[in-house]
């Protein structure tokens, strides 16, 4: 089952531009993180927050929770053209095993 | 640090025919490990989780009988897809979380490459 859904389902900007990404989920958490994948390979964590944060920063990452509306924000700021990807959020629950459930994915596309 | 390897990353298979695909933890103890399975521009489904030492736990709608799980260290899984058929080509994913315990831990794990899986 699928816990998360992202949108945009895709997105495309030019180098340079914030990119932002949004994911809600469904149940209870312990904590989220988001995932990079480039096409065809495994994935790369990004970042992880915790239920009790509220903000998260990382380099050109910043990502957002807000737990009382189940959503959380990625924003990429002053994009590159190596940041094309598809982006998953995963969220693992309270009271369950530490297994991912993935959300659908944001594919982002960074023309230059 | 934190390397998960799958070996192999591309296979093909004639329908009929048995694939194993291996993950291992390059440097690191792995007591659990995960399979996940990806198609074509979609998300990751867990498949099941795989506890060294014991049986695996499948996520439901996975038939257990078709993709056999083995986690018999703790370094290496297995998934074995049994009587492959062309519905069975996906491109299939491990994931491996450090050791540690509690409900606080980061449940930050690591991806392996893939395998992507063409049956025939």
């Amino acid at each position: 089952s699928q816990q998360g859904e992202e949108d945009p389902q895709a997105l495309s900007i030019q180098e340079g531009e914030n990119a932002t990404m949004n994911c809600s989920y469904k149940t209870s958490i312990n904590n989220l993180q988001w995932y990079r994948q480039n096409s065809g390979r495994g994935l790369v964590h990004l970042i992880l927050i915790r239920s009790n944060e509220r903000e998260k920063h990382s380099g050109r990452l910043r990502v957002t929770l807000d737990t009382s509306k189940k959503s959380s924000s990625l924003l990429i700021t002053a994009s590159r053209a190596a940041d094309t990807a598809s982006y998953f959020c995963a969220t693992v629950a309270n009271q369950a095993g530490t297994a991912l459930i993935f959300g659908k994915g944001t594919t982002l596309s960074v023309s230059s | 640090g934190a390397v998960v390897s799958q070996h192999p990353s591309r296979v093909i298979c004639k329908s009929g025919t048995s694939v194993k695909i291996e993950c291992r933890s390059l440097d690191f103890q792995a007591t659990t490990m995960f399979w996940y399975r990806q198609f074509p521009k979609k998300s990751l489904m867990l498949m099941a989780t795989s506890n060294e030492g014991s049986k695996a736990t499948y996520e439901q709608g996975v038939e257990k009988d078709k993709f056999l799980i083995n986690h018999a260290s703790l370094t290496l899984s297995t998934l074995t897809v049994t009587s492959a058929h062309p519905e069975d080509s996906s491109f299939y994913i491990c994931s491996a979380r450090l050791p540690g315990g509690g409900v606080l831990t980061s449940y930050e794990q690591y991806f392996g490459p893939g395998t992507r899986l063409t049956v025939t």
